[in-house]
């Protein structure tokens, strides 16, 4: 199975600030990755596709890079409504795997 | 809009078969351009994929070696719902269940899943 290995944990910024999470595969999935959202009790929301194809209806904020093992999403000018936990999740092979995911708090 | 809409018993006991229902509207189990993902996620064990079923003129049915021996994944094209059954349920199998849907961008792959149900909490307990 391919792990993915997600960091900060957790982080804390201040509204319109810049954040980076990276996400880092234990071996090559090409583009292969997206990243979601998750707000507590709430279905998780699609953000990116294909590690920098932004979903339909995500915010434009909101922006992917990487390819082979090594990925970022990367938060700009952060809204109180970001808060949330974000996950990445491999889609080269099955079994699919995720993230442990990293917390954003707003401060 | 896609709406999924998850159902089914939030508390079974140990040795039971767990059975879940996802609804579908705004689109078609049958659709070939989508396949139809379960996935739960605890706090012990994160977020784990267990399995997909898609139709493609026959249906195709891909599980997690974790939970092979147990799980069903069932479409029901005449309720336009996908169904999932574990059987032989510990109190390890507690988690939120949610059904997901791969949309079919390249054909021949694994898709990227574009839209999540709201997900149904399932407690395995004595």
């Amino acid at each position: 199975d391919i792990q993915m290995t997600q960091s900060p944990s957790s982080l804390s910024a201040s509204v319109g600030d810049t954040v980076t999470i990276t996400c880092r595969a234990s071996q090559g999935i090409s583009n292969s990755l997206v990243w979601f959202q998750q707000k507590p009790g709430k279905a998780p929301k699609s953000l990116i596709y294909a590690a920098s194809s932004l979903q339909s209806g995500a915010p434009a904020h909101f922006s992917g890079s990487g390819s082979g093992t090594d990925f970022t999403l990367t938060i700009s000018s952060l809204q109180p409504e970001d808060s949330a936990t974000y996950y990445c999740q491999q889609y080269n092979s099955h079994p699919l795997t995720f993230g442990g995911g990293t917390k954003v708090e707003i401060k | 809009q896609l709406q999924l809409q998850q159902s089914g018993p939030g508390l079974l006991k140990p040795s039971q078969t767990l059975s879940l229902t996802c609804a579908i509207s705004g689109d078609s189990v049958s659709s070939d351009n989508s396949a139809w993902n379960w996935i739960r996620q605890s706090p012990s064990r994160g977020l784990e994929w267990l399995g997909r079923t898609f139709y493609r003129s026959k249906w195709y049915y891909t599980y997690a070696v974790s939970v092979q021996s147990r799980i069903t994944i069932i479409p029901d094209t005449s309720k336009n719902q996908v169904s999932l059954q574990l059987s032989s349920v510990t109190p390890e199998d507690s988690a939120v269940y949610f059904c997901a849907r791969e949309v079919t961008l390249l054909r021949g792959v694994i898709n990227p899943i574009d839209y999540w149900g709201q997900g149904a909490q399932v407690t395995v307990s004595s």
